[in-house]
């Protein structure tokens, strides 16, 4: 088990360009999660998947942004045309299952648009 | 919608001393989970201790316990023995039982720095 990783773990962009963050979440969890933290706040959920179908979206969740979890593994996040408002941590978290299971969380992305 | 509250944004403790941080929340539910996370500075966010709603019974995790009060919406964690190790931010987080519209996903309060001082 070697927990839910991400990548790029920070990156700096310039307005108006694409990012795309990766998460691998642990290899049996059927359900992965995005979340956005910023300074002070707590972590505000954005999508999650259950395998590959996209179960839900948050009205946080704008036009330019996309998330993808092809073949139920591996999943990416992508922004389009950054703005400064993109700016916070963006955490991808894993569980097996709903309920009471354990929700494991990533180190996080930490996203800076100049 | 679910929302959760915590109204401490800042606890000092003494290192061996009890502190409790306070939590409460909205919901029209009748049955779901709580959490409380525990975030290290630049580090990942980890799980210390969950509550069933249906469960009267306190979940207590070795220095960690809970007061879960079901009626008032509130659910406290307590940390005795406090250690240096300890220091961190602290969030309650609400899961929904029911997820079959589709929903699932924890709900964050805003979080409580949590300082030990030697």
């Amino acid at each position: 088990d070697t927990g839910v990783s991400q990548n790029p773990r920070h990156k700096i962009t310039k307005r108006g360009q694409n990012v795309t963050f990766r998460c691998d979440p642990i290899s049996e969890h059927n359900r992965l999660y995005w979340y956005r933290q910023t300074l002070g706040q707590g972590p505000e959920f954005l999508t999650y998947f259950q395998n590959e179908a996209q179960l839900e979206k948050s009205r946080l969740l704008s036009d330019r942004f996309s998330a993808e979890r092809p073949k139920g593994s591996f999943s990416t996040l992508e922004i389009q045309r950054t703005e400064q408002g993109d700016s916070a941590m963006y955490l991808c978290a894993s569980s097996l299952g709903q309920g009471l299971n354990t929700i494991y969380f990533g180190e996080g992305s930490w996203l800076t648009v100049v | 919608a679910q929302t959760v509250t915590q109204s401490q944004p800042e606890m000092s403790v003494q290192e061996a001393e009890t502190v409790t941080l306070s939590c409460t929340y909205d919901t029209s539910e009748s049955d779901y989970y709580l959490f409380w996370y525990k975030q290290p500075p630049s580090r990942q966010m980890i799980l210390v201790i969950r509550q069933e709603a249906y469960k009267q019974q306190n979940a207590t995790e070795n220095r960690f316990s809970v007061n879960f009060q079901k009626a008032a919406k509130s659910f406290s964690l307590k940390i005795s023995d406090s250690q240096l190790g300890d220091a961190a931010m602290y969030f309650c987080a609400y899961r929904s039982a029911w997820t079959g519209g589709g929903a699932d996903g924890l709900t964050f309060g805003k979080g409580t720095h949590l300082i030990i001082q030697p």
